[in-house]
């Protein structure tokens, strides 16, 4: 049971770098999200995708862009990386956009020098 | 803006005691959840409170959803070591047609043998 799947799991960045994360999920859900979580300040969501096709802007989506490639992925672009992008980045699905759990992948922890 | 307050956020217990962590939120909502997240690990669902009223239990933790009062509990009976993590309530929240989770800062429990 794979679940959602990130990778990479670890990167470490210079200032100005671009890379891209990528989220795949199995379940065949609908609806993907990309969280940031920084120490004490919980989980906040980046960028979402409702359905395929769709993407939303979430609390905090400047400097980043996404892509729902497809129903199975979602990735997460950084174009020139910041360091204050070092956080640890949550992919999520669930079923549809409301009354379903979001289940999380492993997380990539990124590091901007 | 849909504001969510765990209280307390860090916690500290003896094995043995009970505890309650609170969640509050600012916005009329009838779905929360609660997560449980390990250090360095991905975050996992504990329970889903889809209604007011709702109580749901499992093994030593209890979690409930007052929706009038805007408020879950999520309580700790006789705590045992294996229960130390951080755990995290969300709400979820209709903006624009589209629900998104919104999560609090998270409780961090330590049980002390």
């Amino acid at each position: 049971n794979a679940g959602v799947t990130q990778t990479p799991k670890f990167q470490v960045l210079k200032t100005g770098q671009s890379m891209t994360l990528q989220c795949a999920q199995d379940m065949n859900h609908n609806s993907m999200y990309w969280y940031r979580q920084d120490p004490g300040m919980g989980l906040r969501l980046i960028y979402y995708s409702a359905s395929e096709g769709t993407t939303d802007k979430g609390e905090v989506p400047n400097g980043y862009n996404v892509s729902r490639l497809n129903k199975r992925e979602f990735s997460l672009r950084l174009e020139s990386a910041a360091p204050s992008q070092t956080s640890v980045y949550f992919c999520a699905s669930r079923l549809d956009v409301a009354k379903n759990i979001q289940y999380f992948g492993a997380g990539t922890r990124l590091s901007v020098l | 803006e849909l504001k969510v307050e765990q209280n307390p956020l860090f916690l500290s217990m003896q094995e043995g005691k009970n505890y309650t962590i609170y969640c509050n939120y600012s916005t009329t909502s009838d779905r929360l959840y609660w997560y449980r997240q390990d250090p360095g690990k991905s975050l996992e669902s504990l329970f889903v409170l889809l209604s007011n009223g709702a109580v749901k239990q499992e093994g030593r933790l209890m979690a409930s959803l007052d929706t009038k009062a805007r408020l879950s509990t999520l309580h700790i009976t006789a705590a045992v070591h294996d229960l130390s993590a951080t755990y995290f309530c969300a709400v979820d929240f209709s903006g624009a047609g589209s629900y998104q989770l919104t999560f609090g800062k998270g409780t961090k429990l330590s049980v002390i043998p």
